[in-house]
C-alpha cells in the first residue's frame, strides 16, 4: 500500500528566505505527483503537477522536482512571502488508477 | 477556471440524522471524488465516481453512500450520522482517464452532535 510522508510537519522561516519542502513515497509505480496548497479551513488549491516522466515543473516562484526511482519530490519556494503561509500537501497517483494518496502536509509560516 | 462548489461551508447535525452533502462541478469532468480530512490522519478517500451512475469505494466507505445521477453533481450521504463522522469533507473533480489533475471545492465542515 502506498504511503506518502512529508517532512517537516511544520516550518517557520523569515520573509525572503528560500525554502524546500520534502515529500517521499514508498511505491515508485506512480503516474504523477501533485502539490497542493491549503489555507486554514479552506479547500485545496493545485500548485503543480509532475508526470512520472518529468524531472521538474515550475510556476512562478515555485519549483517542484521528482525523483521517481528514489521515491522523492521536493517543492522549492523562492523568496518566501507572508502570503505563502499555508499547509502544503503532496499527493501521488498510482499507475493502477485515478486515486490520489496524500501526505499529511507541511505547515509553513513565513514571518514578516 | 475550473469551479467546484459544495452546498454548505458549515453544517451542524444531530446523531442519527440523514445528511446530504452536495458537490457540483462546471467543467464537464468525468471523475468526481469525496474525501474527509482529519488532524493526524490527513485526507482519506471515501468514494469516487468515474461516470454517471458509477461509483467505487475508497479507503473508508463505511457509514457513507453516494449518488451521481448527473455528470456535474456528486452527492455524499450519511445514512445515520454519528459523532465520529465530524470532519472536514472535501469534494474534487478531474477529467477522465488516468492521473489527471484533481480540482477541489472549498470543503464542508460537518459537526455531528
Amino acid at each position: 500500500k502506498q504511503e506518502v510522508t512529508q517532512i517537516p510537519a511544520a516550518l517557520s522561516v523569515p520573509e525572503g528566505e528560500n525554502l524546500v519542502l520534502n515529500c517521499s513515497f514508498t511505491d515508485s509505480a506512480i503516474y504523477n505527483l501533485q502539490w497542493f496548497r491549503q489555507d486554514p479551513g479552506k479547500g485545496l488549491t493545485s500548485l503543480l503537477l509532475i508526470q512520472s516522466s518529468q524531472r521538474e515543473q515550475t510556476s512562478g516562484r515555485l519549483n517542484a522536482s521528482l525523483d521517481k526511482s528514489s521515491g522523492r519530490s521536493t517543492l522549492y519556494i523562492a523568496a518566501s512571502q507572508p502570503g505563502d503561509s499555508a499547509t502544503y500537501l503532496c499527493a501521488v497517483t498510482q499507475t493502477s488508477g485515478s486515486r490520489l494518496t496524500f501526505g499529511e502536509g507541511t505547515q509553513l509560516t513565513v514571518n514578516p | 477556471d475550473v469551479k467546484v462548489t459544495q452546498s454548505s461551508r458549515y453544517l451542524v447535525k444531530r446523531t442519527g440524522e440523514k445528511v446530504f452533502l452536495e458537490c457540483v462541478q462546471d467543467m464537464d469532468h468525468e471523475n468526481m471524488f469525496w474525501y474527509r480530512q482529519d488532524p493526524g490522519l490527513g485526507l482519506r478517500l471515501i468514494y469516487f465516481s468515474y461516470d454517471v451512475k458509477m461509483k467505487e469505494k475508497g479507503d473508508i466507505p463505511e457509514g457513507y453512500s453516494v449518488s451521481r445521477e448527473k455528470k456535474e453533481r456528486f452527492s455524499l450521504i450519511l445514512e445515520s450520522a454519528s459523532t465520529n463522522q465530524t470532519s472536514m469533507y472535501l469534494c474534487a473533480s478531474g477529467r477522465g482517464g488516468l492521473g489527471n489533475e484533481q480540482f477541489f471545492g472549498p470543503g464542508t465542515r460537518l459537526t455531528v452532535l
